[in-house]
């Protein structure tokens, strides 16, 4: 069956700390990747998506993600973390029959 | 801006009761979707539906079921609200060719 892992459930990190959270999927066939950020009291917002072509995406805020076929990966990435990035991140995949498929999310909180 | 509304943000059920959660989209879009959001299990796919009164099972449908009579409204049916169906319901819809899901602000359900 069709999963994603995030093996990374709660994050702590002082501000202007790099930040790197993983994703592995688990399909063998056309997939396609997401990360979703969920802020606290608000809805699930995209962050980025990976179809096809250039593995490395940029998504809003500062966030890239970068897709390794080889490892199954799609890991979550920023130079810099600030404050407001507090928040729960999922990475999600999608097959060819159109389900999603979300990891368990991981809680990131940054110190001011 | 696309909008996912939902019925309710907090509802409170006894063990047995009859549950709908509504969920209405404003965008046209033709795939919805019902979400389960739990600490530590991420968020899994109920149903979907891909068209109206269409639907697919996602991978926990047990003791659920949902309609799907109008494009922009999908209802999500407890036949028999359980204490293990205690959650946070999300619903999204997605356009068909796009594969941007935009989520609902939750429903979060207690069954006593």
């Amino acid at each position: 069956a069709q999963s994603v892992s995030q093996h990374n459930h709660h994050v702590i990190l002082s501000e202007a700390a790099s930040l790197e959270l993983g994703c592995n999927y688990s399909y063998g066939g056309t997939v396609n990747l997401f990360w979703y950020v969920q802020y606290p009291g608000q809805h699930l917002q995209l962050l980025l998506k990976y179809f096809s072509g250039d593995p490395l995406v940029k998504g809003i805020k500062g966030f890239e993600a970068e897709f390794i076929k080889s490892k199954f990966s799609f890991n979550l990435r920023k130079p810099s973390v600030q404050w407001s990035d507090t928040a729960e991140y999922f990475c999600a995949s999608r097959n060819n029959f159109n389900k999603f498929y979300f990891g368990s999310g991981t809680k990131l909180n940054v110190k001011p | 801006d696309v909008k996912v509304t939902q019925s309710s943000r907090y509802l409170v059920k006894r063990t047995g009761e009859k549950v709908f959660l509504e969920c209405v989209q404003d965008m046209d879009h033709e795939n919805m979707f019902w979400y389960r959001q739990d600490p530590g299990l991420g968020l899994r796919l109920i149903y979907f539906s891909y068209d109206v009164k269409m639907k697919e099972k996602g991978d926990i449908p047990e003791g659920y079921s949902v309609s799907r009579e109008k494009k922009e409204r999908f209802s999500l049916i407890l036949e028999s609200a359980s204490t293990n169906q205690t959650s946070m319901y999300l619903c999204a819809s997605t356009k068909r060719m796009s594969y941007e899901q935009y989520f609902g602000p939750g429903t979060r359900l207690t069954v006593t």
